[in-house]
């Protein structure tokens, strides 16, 4: 069984701080890696990863992953309080299936 | 990236009733899928809706619980049935992005069973 596992669950900092998030694999057949924000009900999609090394990056937000040491983080500089949600991290395995195998998500909260 | 829209947005039924959840992408999509998200978890796709075919549904899910429809590529249905407080949670339909792994999100169907 595919495992997606995340950390830390919570996290709490101020303003302007810098946050890295994480996310770690154990995928048959791993195909892609993908980050989303949740406020309230629906996943807002951040990043799709596929190739190790190369960085993805908007704005404030970046991310990179590691299919050596099967893992991605998800950066973000100057931290506003908009930020504050959960950060979920889903993989995809190859094949037709298509299916989102998510991570339990990190809590992450911005205080101003 | 598709735009989807779901209804209802919140419902609170009785147990042992059924509540059927729309979901309508603005686009043609080939693939639907629809997710659980119970209090405090993560995401766990309940199956996927093929348009002209039967749902496949992951293991722990079946038809008789959850039917779903797909009649056209922009729009489907999950009905969850004979319900029991435990299938109090959010139900997420998604469509995925031709040529990617990647899939948009509708904005959810919050459920209350007493």
């Amino acid at each position: 069984e595919d495992k997606v596992v995340q950390s830390p669950l919570s996290l709490v900092v101020h303003e302007g701080d810098t946050v890295t998030l994480n996310c770690s694999y154990e995928v048959t057949n791993f195909r892609s890696l993908l980050w989303y924000k949740q406020e309230k009900k629906a996943p807002t999609f951040l990043f799709m990863l596929t190739s190790s090394g190369i960085e993805k990056k908007s704005g404030r937000l970046s991310s990179i992953l590691d299919k050596k040491e099967l893992f991605s983080i998800l950066n973000i500089t100057a931290t506003q309080t908009g930020d504050s949600a959960v950060y979920l991290c889903a993989t995809t395995r190859g094949g037709s299936n298509y299916k989102l195998t998510f991570g339990k998500g990190t809590l992450l909260t911005v205080n101003p | 990236s598709a735009v989807i829209s779901q209804k209802p947005s919140r419902d609170i039924c009785q147990r042992g009733t059924s509540l059927t959840i729309q979901c309508q992408v603005d686009s043609q999509v080939t693939m639907m899928f629809w997710y659980r998200q119970q209090p405090g978890q993560s995401l766990t796709l309940i199956a996927t809706a093929n348009q002209g075919s039967e749902a496949t549904y992951e293991s722990g899910f079946v038809i008789d619980k959850f039917p779903i429809s797909r009649p056209n590529l922009t729009f489907s249905t999950l009905t969850v049935s004979n319900m029991s407080p435990e299938d109090s949670s959010i139900y997420l339909c998604s469509s995925r992005q031709a040529l990617t792994d990647t899939q948009y999100f509708g904005p959810g169907t919050r459920l209350t069973v007493l």
